[in-house]
């Protein structure tokens, strides 16, 4: 959608380095998200920001996790260090107004820690 | 958080009518309910959402019941390109400020 661009797109990297997904949405919003899918835990929400200011970060998995929004047209959630666990596809979404309110995701971030 | 219900899935053929039924016999008064789905390896997408009155949009229909304690989401006519996950989602107001859980969905298989 082009309302949310995440890069990478696809990303590889090997246990212990630092990862960092990168969000930047387009249209305006009041809120964004940071959402984690994989096939055992389906779509869990990380954390979300509201005005630029987290609001609710108790789905962040642990202290190696961390997330950003210095402004609203960036975020980014940072792994570090990043584990094999970590693997899965990460998005990013912003809540829309009015009329619908409903959520826009991105396409998503495939991490693959090996 | 009130939970919802669904089938883990469902068939239909092409250019039928599809009816995605949710529980949420916990809902309460002030809660929305939401649809998405996900297409294959994409991220969720809106589709409708509704308080306490049917709602129709270009995508689909909802249907709540009276007692709110169900809905069903209504796709007129399947086509190959609404095979997806489905996902019912129960949110507290504001409708302005909420965050969604998703659960396991429905998984729609639409066949040519």
């Amino acid at each position: 959608d082009a309302g949310v661009i995440q890069s990478p797109r696809h990303e590889v990297t090997e246990m212990g380095q630092e990862v960092t997904l990168r969000c930047k949405p387009i249209s305006g919003h009041n809120s964004l998200f940071w959402y984690r899918q994989t096939m055992m835990r389906g779509l869990e929400l990380l954390i979300y920001f509201n005005n630029n200011v987290p609001i609710d970060d108790s789905g962040m998995p642990e202290d190696r996790f961390s997330a950003k929004m210095p402004n609203a047209s960036f975020s980014t959630l940072k792994i570090q260090p990043s584990e094999p666990r970590d693997s899965a596809v990460y998005f990013c979404a912003i809540q829309r107004g009015r009329p619908n309110y409903g959520y826009t995701f991105g396409s998503g971030t495939r991490l693959t820690v090996v | 958080d009130a939970k919802t219900t669904q089938p883990n899935s469902m068939e239909s053929n092409e250019e039928e009518p599809v009816h995605l039924p949710c529980n949420h016999s916990t809902i309460s008064g002030t809660d929305y309910i939401h649809w998405y789905r996900q297409l294959p390896s994409q991220g969720p997408e809106y589709v409708i959402h509704g308080l306490t009155s049917n709602v129709n949009n270009r995508m689909a229909s909802l249907a709540i019941a009276e007692d709110r304690k169900s809905s069903t989401l209504i796709l007129h006519r399947a086509t190959l390109r609404d095979a997806a996950v489905y996902y019912c989602i129960l949110s507290p107001r504001p409708l302005n400020d909420y965050k969604l859980s998703f659960g396991a969905g429905t998984t729609v298989t639409v066949r040519a």
